[in-house]
């Protein structure tokens, strides 16, 4: 049963273009919801992260979106740089529930210079 | 700080061999975890632990098996090494109220493990 799911699967932007990835869940309990970006080789490292008291959170060029009545979250990257590309991956977890992170499958994003 | 390390990077196995793969967080983290990757799969939680001494299954625990006698280390053993198994295997860590943001994981550099 796959909790989080996370579209498209791949994204290729130009330079200077918005980067958009989405993720739906369907447990009500989750109340943590992070995005970790990774590059080829590496192992994941956080990237942006929100609780869903509120609806959005920015950190630089980076910005979740977050609707809970739709069960939705989403990341936007403004002004996508070639440095940018990488996988992004959606996760939620249940704040008390050990802190175990469920994964979204990963969207692979280019960006063309 | 080294975060979280571990070995090997690579190795290939034959079908009914052992191993086991290490992993030690020099952060003082309570929480361990372990995870395997493949293609367009995302991440698969194995097995987890709270604390020196307790440990629980992720989603797919079978054919795996850990041990947590240390908070710094959380070994992962391959008992019967099969094809399925060939993977990428990350551990993560991450400590409540510790370092970095609350909830964080701090992942390794992962184990690229090939079974033949």
């Amino acid at each position: 049963q796959q909790q989080v799911k996370q579209s498209p699967q791949s994204l290729i932007v130009q330079k200077g273009g918005i980067s958009i990835i989405n993720c739906a869940y369907e447990n009500t309990a989750f109340d943590y919801f992070p995005w970790y970006q990774q590059f080829p080789g590496k192992g994941p490292a956080l990237l942006i992260a929100i609780r869903p008291d509120v609806s959005e959170k920015k950190e630089g060029r980076f910005t979740i979106s977050f609707n809970k009545s739709a069960k939705q979250f989403s990341l936007h990257i403004m002004d996508s740089q070639p440095g940018d590309s990488a996988t992004y991956f959606c996760a939620a977890s249940i704040k008390g529930g050990s802190e175990k992170l469920v994964f979204g499958k990963g969207t692979k994003l280019t960006v063309n210079p | 700080n080294a975060g979280v390390t571990q070995t090997p990077k690579f190795r290939i196995l034959k079908i009914g061999q052992s191993m086991t793969l290490q992993c030690t967080q020099d952060m003082n983290h309570n929480y361990m975890y372990w995870y395997r990757q493949d293609p367009g799969m995302g991440l698969k939680l194995i097995y987890y632990s709270v604390g020196a001494g307790i440990t629980d299954k992720g989603e797919v625990p079978n054919g795996y098996n850990v041990s947590r006698s240390t908070t710094e280390d959380f070994p992962l053993r391959l008992e019967l090494a099969a094809p399925s198994q060939t993977s990428v295997y990350f551990c993560a860590s991450t400590g409540a109220g510790g370092q970095g943001k609350l909830n964080e994981q701090f992942f390794g550099p992962g184990t690229r493990l090939t079974v033949l």
